[in-house]
């Protein structure tokens, strides 16, 4: 089966720009989660999803950050502004359902952003 | 909260030596746990992981790890390394908040030289 799809693979930007991130998921699976990955430190959880709805927010800094999953199956990361604390790697990852011991997650490649 | 200690930013072996990542977490009810290994460019791979069965536990590529509840500790290893293994490994819990969230380190990289 193919994996989790994600573009761009590489993003350059200068600092108070906008980026987009798309992610396609694994075919038949309900969850996706968007991940933050910066330099030296493990994956950070930014936000979730079951299907089309939001199960958690908790991390994503909502006055820049913003992401959508339409129709419950690809889904994009917006940032506006970027500052230059946003440069990471940003994962996706998607599982069949939400329960981490019995659902495992497939991560994609993710999306290095660099912002100047 | 939830946290997950990698003891060791990076681990150096000779090829065919021991390989023993450490890993150490914090939780107050009894967690799930995983090893993921990430290559170059690429997303994070399970390796293995533990929920509540053997204590043991055997993953992908003969690594395993053993969950030790007096010492909190969850650490992985393989008797004997080989250059494919050279990767950054990465230890997550389970958030005690409902199983549905993956709490991460932060990473040791494994280098192994000939």
């Amino acid at each position: 089966e193919a994996g989790v799809a994600q573009s761009p693979r590489y993003k350059i930007i200068e600092k108070r720009q906008s980026v987009a991130f798309w992610c396609n998921p694994i075919s038949g699976h309900a969850t996706l989660y968007w991940y933050q990955q910066i330099l030296g430190q493990g994956p950070k959880l930014l936000i979730q999803f079951q299907n089309n709805g939001v199960v958690d927010d908790s991390q994503l800094p909502k006055d820049r950050f913003s992401a959508e999953r339409l129709k419950g199956v690809d889904s994009t990361l917006k940032i506006q502004p970027a500052k230059l604390e946003d440069s990471a790697v940003y994962l996706c990852a998607s599982s069949r359902l939400g329960d981490v011991a019995y659902n495992e997650q497939f991560f994609g490649p993710g999306t290095r952003l660099t912002v100047l | 909260a939830q946290s997950v200690t990698q003891l060791g930013s990076h681990v150096s072996v000779s090829e065919g030596a021991l390989v023993l990542l450490r890993c150490n977490y914090s939780s107050s009810v009894p967690p799930y746990l995983f090893w993921y290994v990430q290559y170059p460019n690429q997303g994070l791979q399970l390796l293995l992981k533990y929920t509540s069965a053997a204590t043991l536990v055997k993953g992908i590529n003969g690594f395993e790890a053993e969950f030790k509840k007096s010492e909190t500790s969850f650490h992985l290893t393989k008797p004997s390394a080989h250059m494919s293994d050279a990767a950054e490994y990465f230890c997550a819990v389970s958030d005690e908040g409902g199983y549905n969230k993956l709490i991460f380190g932060a990473g040791t990289r494994l280098a192994v030289h000939p």
